[in-house]
């Protein structure tokens, strides 16, 4: 089984719908991120958290909120999508353990169209 | 402010051919880590390397190497004898603030046989 897995991996939704996506670690990790991958720029990062009560805006977090149910889970939610908000978006996880980089392992990403 | 720069944002290569895919980050940050992933059209990201600022040696794995190089801020990477299977979006990243990552906008690699 992976070890990081995103649900859904493929959605279709209207402008102005409320959408959740999930994100779920068998790796024992602390740190938790959300990114969006639009073409020519690279991956950016919405939100990250460290631990369950610790939940950080990333570069672009307008218009995205997030939930840390449990070590294992991270959620990123669009109140009201937007087409603009149409992009691939990955979860990562890495070990906060250290006092050193780690190193981000990705989720298979969900494909996300807002109409 | 920390930068990642990909120039090539496309490269179409022969099977067999040697390729080189440029890297180039900016930071202020005298400890940082620099890294390497590729995304095949599957989409999803896998990990390649992973290499901090203090260790200036070269890494080869394979037909993979790695050639860091802080005089001119470079971490390009090199695919030897490239097959088919190389095709891929490569992504160089920096770190940042501990374990924050800034990513380049990607390089497209296009093998044909």
């Amino acid at each position: 089984d992976a070890d990081v897995t995103q649900t859904p991996r493929n959605r279709i939704t209207k402008t102005g719908k409320r959408i959740m996506l999930e994100c779920s670690q068998t790796k024992g990790h602390d740190r938790m991120y959300w990114y969006r991958q639009d073409p020519g720029l690279g991956l950016r990062l919405i939100y990250y958290s460290f631990d369950v009560k610790d939940i950080n805006k990333g570069e672009i977090s307008d218009g995205y909120s997030v939930s840390r149910q449990a070590q294992a889970k991270f959620s990123l939610s669009l109140e009201s999508a937007i087409p603009n908000q149409t992009a691939l978006y990955f979860c990562a996880t890495s070990d906060g353990d250290r006092m050193i980089t780690d190193t981000q392992y990705f989720g298979p990403g969900t494909r996300l169209t807002v109409l | 402010a920390q930068k990642v720069t990909q120039a090539q944002t496309e490269i179409s290569v022969v099977e067999k051919e040697d390729v080189t895919l440029d890297c180039v980050y900016e930071t202020r940050d005298t400890t940082y880590y620099l890294f390497w992933y590729k995304q095949p059209p599957s989409g999803e990201l896998v990990f390649l390397i992973r290499r901090n600022s203090f260790d200036e040696q070269n890494e080869i794995s394979g037909r993979y190497s790695w050639n860091f190089q802080k005089s001119t801020s470079s971490f390009n990477f090199t695919i030897t004898a490239s097959q088919v299977v190389d095709s891929a979006v490569y992504f160089c990243a920096l770190s940042w603030a501990g374990n924050m990552l800034t990513f380049g906008g990607g390089t497209r690699l296009m093998v044909k046989p």
